[in-house]
């Protein structure tokens, strides 16, 4: 199965702050096949890009997408103090299709 | 809009069963892959399983092989996960989700908001 590393474990940042935030993979994955989701505490996981770089309906753009081959990055412009969440990678270049172990974005 | 419901867990001894049930609305059931993910107290996200618009084509992950077995409805627009010999392991909320493919690009773009099952003795 292809395991997705993601970095930093927990970010401390600011309102208004550039947060950037990387998933790793084992393998090469395509562009196509990766997806980043947002998740609040006890809230369902909520789409925020497919394909690296495709943002989902209503997602804001102050976040951004990238990335291809092992390197993928999410980057939030000035965060917003809606923005301190975990954040998840997933790949779907092949199943089983594995999640990263998330990014807690917390305020500092 | 898309709704997503869960319902079917609870507390089981280990060795034991439940059956998770999706039900949908405001969206074609029977167009979309469904798949079920889980989440364990205080982890990440693990996909557990999906099944494709007709229920003819099926994948789990290593871990619920042979133990968990995902089935659809679609005349009664549900999704379904029936969890055999439980493992302490299994203890979760499992969110079913939509499977969204857009120019061969595929996300989950729809969640429920979980259901929690408990293995424990």
């Amino acid at each position: 199965e292809i395991v997705l590393t993601q970095s930093p474990g927990t970010l401390s940042l600011s309102p208004g702050e550039r947060a950037t935030l990387s998933c790793r993979a084992r393998l090469s994955v395509s562009s196509s096949s990766l997806a980043w989701y947002q998740q609040k505490p006890g809230q369902a996981p909520r789409l925020l890009f497919y394909g690296a770089s495709s943002r989902a309906t209503g997602i804001p753009d102050r976040f951004s997408g990238s990335g291809s081959g092992t390197d993928f990055t999410l980057t939030i412009s000035r965060l917003e103090p809606e923005d301190f969440a975990v954040y998840y990678c997933q790949q779907f270049h092949s199943s089983p299709y594995t999640f990263g172990q998330g990014t807690k974005l917390e305020i500092k | 809009e898309v709704y997503l419901v869960e319902s079917g867990g609870g507390l089981v001894q280990p060795g034991g069963s439940l059956r998770l049930s999706c039900a949908a609305s405001g969206f074609t059931f029977s167009k979309y892959w469904m798949t079920w993910v889980r989440q364990a107290p205080g982890k990440g996200l693990e996909w557990v399983a999906n099944i494709n618009e007709g229920g003819s084509e099926i994948s789990y992950v290593g871990s619920v092989k042979g133990r968990f077995a995902i089935s659809r409805d679609n005349v009664k627009k549900s999704l379904y996960l029936q969890m055999n010999s439980l493992r302490v392991e299994d203890t979760a909320v499992y969110y079913c989700a939509r499977e969204w493919m857009v120019r061969g690009v595929r996300s989950f773009d729809s969640w429920g908001q979980g259901t929690l099952a408990t293995v424990s003795s």
